[in-house]
């Protein structure tokens, strides 16, 4: 079983809805949690970053992580086309700081 | 400032060939991180380096697979010889560590190994 679970989709919204996506893991030693956007062809890029639990929010995109679940949720607001990406959680915990496990990504396409 | 650079973009080689990665981190970061990317197997860390020395490597499929990074500017991943099982995307990322371990990703090196 891998340490980190995510729907690898793909999710199709209408422009303007919210987007839900979440992984599961199994490491309770988690302590630090992104979510990272890729377009097609491109390399990952940082969205948000949470510090063990609770909830963060930036513009559009609100991040939570429940770790007496093992849960994280990323969502998108007032979704656009440009946010048609693949969307990866990535997590590590304080004594393998440098080892990020990442799922295995979720392919969201907006349409217009 | 440039981003992490990576070469070549796009890599195909022949089974059995020796193939070189290079790497630019972004400058003034301190840790540098090569992963592998396949539909089957998603993003996979394979090794990464603090300060030019390397601190894990358990992900290094096996010693066919060697990275170096010999200064702060530029490291290297080689597979010799190569497989086609070897073929995926790999990324360079790079990170100052603080306040955490925010990590830059390049563009990537698409291998294919006929």
């Amino acid at each position: 079983q891998k340490e980190v679970e995510q729907d690898p989709g793909p999710l199709s919204v209408p422009e303007g809805a919210i987007v839900s996506l979440n992984c599961t893991y199994s490491n309770s030693a988690f302590q630090y949690f992104m979510w990272y956007r890729q377009y097609s062809r491109k390399g990952p890029e940082l969205l948000m970053y949470t510090y063990s639990s609770g909830n963060k929010e930036d513009g559009r995109f609100t991040a939570q992580v429940d770790k007496s679940s093992k849960y994280i949720s990323l969502f998108i607001r007032d979704s656009q086309p440009s946010d048609s990406a693949t969307y990866l959680c990535a997590m590590s915990g304080t004594d393998s700081w440098g080892k990020l496990q990442f799922g295995a990504g979720t392919q969201v396409v907006v349409t217009p | 400032d440039a981003g992490v650079i990576q070469s070549p973009r796009h890599e195909v080689t022949e089974m059995g060939q020796e193939v070189t990665l290079r790497c630019k981190p972004i400058s003034g970061h301190d840790y540098l991180f090569w992963y592998r990317q396949t539909m089957m197997r998603g993003l996979e860390l394979l090794i990464y380096f603090n300060n030019n020395v390397p601190i894990d490597d358990s992900g290094m499929p096996e010693d066919r697979f060697s990275a170096k990074m010999p200064n702060a500017s530029f490291s290297t991943l080689k597979i010799q010889p190569s497989e086609p099982r070897d073929s995926a995307v790999y990324f360079c990322a790079s990170s100052s560590g603080v306040p955490y371990n925010e990590q830059f990703f390049g563009p990537g090196t698409r291998l294919t190994v006929l």
